[in-house]
């Protein structure tokens, strides 16, 4: 079945040190999200790729990178993780870039900071 | 800043009764999605209705738009206990050039066999 594929589905780390999240897709889908979920709230995007181009939030902090080497993978790099950083991480896809297709989501991967 | 607004927070229910959760926006939209998400797991969509749409069903999901309002419900029927999860309803702003979608803050439902 087409899908998203996140992994690890759990990644532990130390304060500060560089982590790197997967994902992957088999819907060859243009547009690549990634949104952070913190407990008990709402999504909210960080970025996307629309193929090769990215998008950052204005508001996305700047220890938050992403790489897209080629349509089937994304990364997530979050270079010094802080406390706050804590969360949920999903991975999405979708067809166009205009929202009118929905978004297919991977399962996340849990974030925690030791 | 959130988009949504959900109401309400959360819903305990009985198998077999109906769960209505409602949402609320503050600017024009393109469309207005609804997304289940079940505990420790990803967003899976359900339905999509488009600002010139009133009402849209699929299986036991049913959703209304009222732009004059701003605000949509999602109503389903004859709930299951597989229905526990929490439900986002999510906007694409209208005139912009991408679609970011901004999530409300959610409502929890419990439906108990």
């Amino acid at each position: 079945d087409a899908m998203v594929i996140q992994n690890p589905r759990y990644q532990v780390t130390q304060f500060g040190k560089p982590v790197t999240l997967s994902c992957s897709q088999t819907l060859n889908h243009n547009v690549m999200y990634w949104y952070q979920q913190k407990s008990s709230q709402a999504p909210k995007l960080l970025f996307h790729y629309y193929d090769k181009d990215f998008n950052n939030e204005a508001d996305t902090p700047d220890n938050f990178q992403s790489r897209r080497p080629n349509t089937s993978f994304c990364f997530l790099d979050i270079r010094s993780p802080g406390l706050g950083d804590a969360a949920m991480y999903l991975c999405a896809t979708s067809r166009e870039g205009q929202g009118n297709q929905p978004q297919h989501f991977g399962d996340g991967t849990r974030l925690s900071i030791l | 800043s959130q988009q949504g607004e959900e109401d309400p927070q959360a819903l305990s229910i009985q198998e077999g009764e109906n769960a209505t959760m409602n949402c609320s926006y503050k600017t024009s939209i393109n469309n207005l999605q609804w997304y289940r998400q079940n505990s420790g797991r990803g967003l899976v969509h359900l339905i999509l209705i488009r600002s010139n749409e009133r009402e849209k069903h699929s299986g036991r999901l049913r959703v209304t738009l009222d732009t004059s309002k701003k605000s949509s419900s999602l109503l389903i029927t004859a709930s299951r206990a597989a229905d526990t999860a929490s439900y986002f309803c999510a906007t694409v702003a209208g005139g912009t050039s991408y679609g970011k979608l901004t999530f409300g803050q959610g409502t929890i439902l419990t439906v108990h066999p």
